[in-house]
C-alpha cells in the first residue's frame, strides 16, 4: 500500500536537546511538507520542499531544520532553540504540481513530541 | 493574519441531520479549496476538493459550495451518521508555481453527530 509513514508516533525531548522526526513516502511524489499542529489551531506550515536538495521555509519555521537527501524522505529536526516544541507533528506530500495548479496533500499519521 | 476563517468551532447535530461548516477567505489568487476529516491521533484525510470555476461538487454525502463573489465555501453532510464525528478542517492554496502551493488551514470544526 502506498502512503506516508511517520516514525516515532510518540517523541519525548528532554531539555537542550535535539529531536529528529522521520518521514517517508512511497507515493513517488515530488513535494513533501511538514505542519505542527496545537489544540484548538489549525495547521501551520514548518518546511516544505517541491524537489529532492531544495526547501524552503513555511510560517514557522524558528527552530526547526529540515534536510531533502531523497525523494522519499524529507525528515524535521526539532532544535533545542524551539522553546515550545509540544505539539502533534504532521507530514504531508503532493505530486508535483501541473499546469500551474495546486494539488492535493496526502498526510501521515503524525508524531506527538512532549517536552520531559 | 488568518487567511482562512473557519466556524463554526464545534458543532452537535443528530444522526440524520444536514451539518454545514462555513469557511472564508481573503485571497483571491487561492485556486484550490480542500476539506480534510481528522480523527483523534490519526492524520487529517482529503475529503473533498473544489477549484472555483464550479459552484458545487459532491462526493457521496459530501458536498462542497462555493461562491467565489463572497469569497465563501461550505461543507454540507447529508444524512450524517455517529462515524462522521470528527474534526474537520478548510483549507485553500493558491497555484503558480514558485513558492506557491502552500496550504494555508481553517481552525477546525469538531463535530459530534448523536446517535
Amino acid at each position: 500500500d502506498g502512503g506516508i509513514t511517520q516514525s516515532p508516533k510518540y517523541l519525548f525531548r528532554k531539555e537542550g536537546q535535539n529531536v529528529t522526526l522521520s518521514c517517508e513516502q512511497n507515493l513517488n511524489h515530488d513535494a513533501m511538507y511538514w505542519y505542527r499542529q496545537d489544540p484548538g489551531q489549525g495547521l501551520r506550515l514548518i518546511y516544505y520542499s517541491q524537489i529532492v536538495n531544495d526547501f524552503q521555509k513555511g510560517d514557522i519555521a524558528e527552530g526547526y531544520s529540515v534536510s531533502r537527501e531523497k525523494k522519499e524522505s524529507f525528515p524535521l529536526t526539532v532544535t533545542s532553540a524551539q522553546k515550545n516544541p509540544t505539539a502533534f507533528y504532521l507530514c504531508a506530500s503532493s505530486p508535483r504540481t501541473g499546469g500551474g495548479f495546486s494539488q492535493p496533500q496526502h498526510f501521515g499519521d503524525g508524531t506527538r513530541l512532549s517536552i520531559l | 493574519q488568518q487567511q482562512v476563517k473557519q466556524s463554526p468551532q464545534s458543532l452537535i447535530v443528530q444522526k440524520g441531520g444536514i451539518p454545514i461548516i462555513n469557511c472564508a477567505y481573503e485571497n483571491t489568487a487561492f485556486d484550490y479549496f480542500p476539506w480534510y476529516q481528522q480523527f483523534p491521533g490519526k492524520g487529517p484525510a482529503l475529503l473533498i476538493a473544489i477549484r472555483p470555476d464550479v459552484s458545487e461538487k459532491k462526493e457521496g454525502r459530501f458536498t462542497i459550495s462555493f461562491n467565489k463573489s463572497a469569497k465563501q465555501f461550505s461543507l454540507h453532510i447529508m444524512d450524517s451518521q455517529p462515524g462522521d464525528s470528527a474534526t474537520y478542517f478548510c483549507a485553500a492554496s493558491k497555484g503558480g508555481g514558485g513558492s506557491n502551493y502552500k496550504l494555508t488551514f481553517g481552525k477546525g470544526t469538531l463535530l459530534t453527530v448523536n446517535p
